[in-house]
């Protein structure tokens, strides 16, 4: 599986634009890139997904460069609640191909400061 | 509609003793996964079922066990609990086994502490 890696922390101010970068220089050519966020005590929540160029959706964009071993997921205008941590994931089927494992790093925290 | 919903939601159990944790995924999705996730670490995978059968597994000892009932809700089983158990127990579903671009949907999980 491709390794990720993304700071461990970020501070930003609400209203302003978050950017997280990931770096997966490993990237096989079937693996997606897949951002969760998780606020303390609960499950991950799903944000955003792509393969290639740009994606966006009503909370999110990712911009994935050509040659796909990085990715950045954007937020824009952030708020206190979006004050949690951030993962990047890439690779969905473990090398076997018998199971569907989602493999987490140590994630960004991002702090939202009034 | 319900989301994927664990129980019991905090657990405190002693060293050496067993525990269940249960889950039951959203209306329809077919495979459940396990998650342990330590305070300040990402969610490690332990578990994966899919109608029913393993279909993948973690880098978990033998203590920890899990099944899925034909209503594909979930048990996760661990035996001989150590301290080092103690987290926070996730489970999620998908509707389907294999599709990369399926979304994971994780329930609240539940905290176990062990003493």
């Amino acid at each position: 599986l491709a390794k990720t890696t993304q700071p461990i922390s970020m501070d930003s101010y609400e209203g302003q634009e978050v950017n997280i970068t990931c770096s997966h220089n490993n990237i096989a050519t079937n693996d997606y890139i897949t951002w969760y966020q998780q606020f303390p005590s609960q499950g991950p929540r799903f944000i955003i997904q792509g393969y290639k160029t740009k994606v966006t959706n009503e909370v999110a964009s990712l911009f994935i460069p050509a040659d796909r071993k990085s990715s950045t997921l954007s937020l824009p205008r952030v708020s206190l609640s979006d004050t949690a941590v951030y993962y990047c994931l890439v690779g969905l089927l473990i090398s076997s191909g018998s199971a569907r494992q989602l493999t987490f790093g140590s994630g960004t925290q991002l702090t939202v400061l009034p | 509609d319900a989301g994927v919903t664990q129980s019991p939601t905090h657990l405190i159990k002693t060293r050496g003793q067993h525990v269940t944790l249960r889950c039951s995924p959203i209306s329809g999705h077919k495979s459940v996964s396990w998650y342990q996730q330590v305070l300040g670490q990402g969610p490690q995978f332990i578990f994966q079922y899919y109608e029913k059968e393993e279909r993948g597994r973690g880098n978990f000892p033998d203590r920890f066990s899990a099944r899925q009932f034909p209503n594909y809700s979930s048990e996760l089983n661990v035996n001989a609990l150590l301290l080092g158990d103690s987290a926070l127990y996730l489970c999620a579903s998908t509707f389907s086994r294999f599709e990369p671009n399926t979304e994971a949907f994780f329930g609240q999980g539940t905290r176990l502490t062990v003493v």
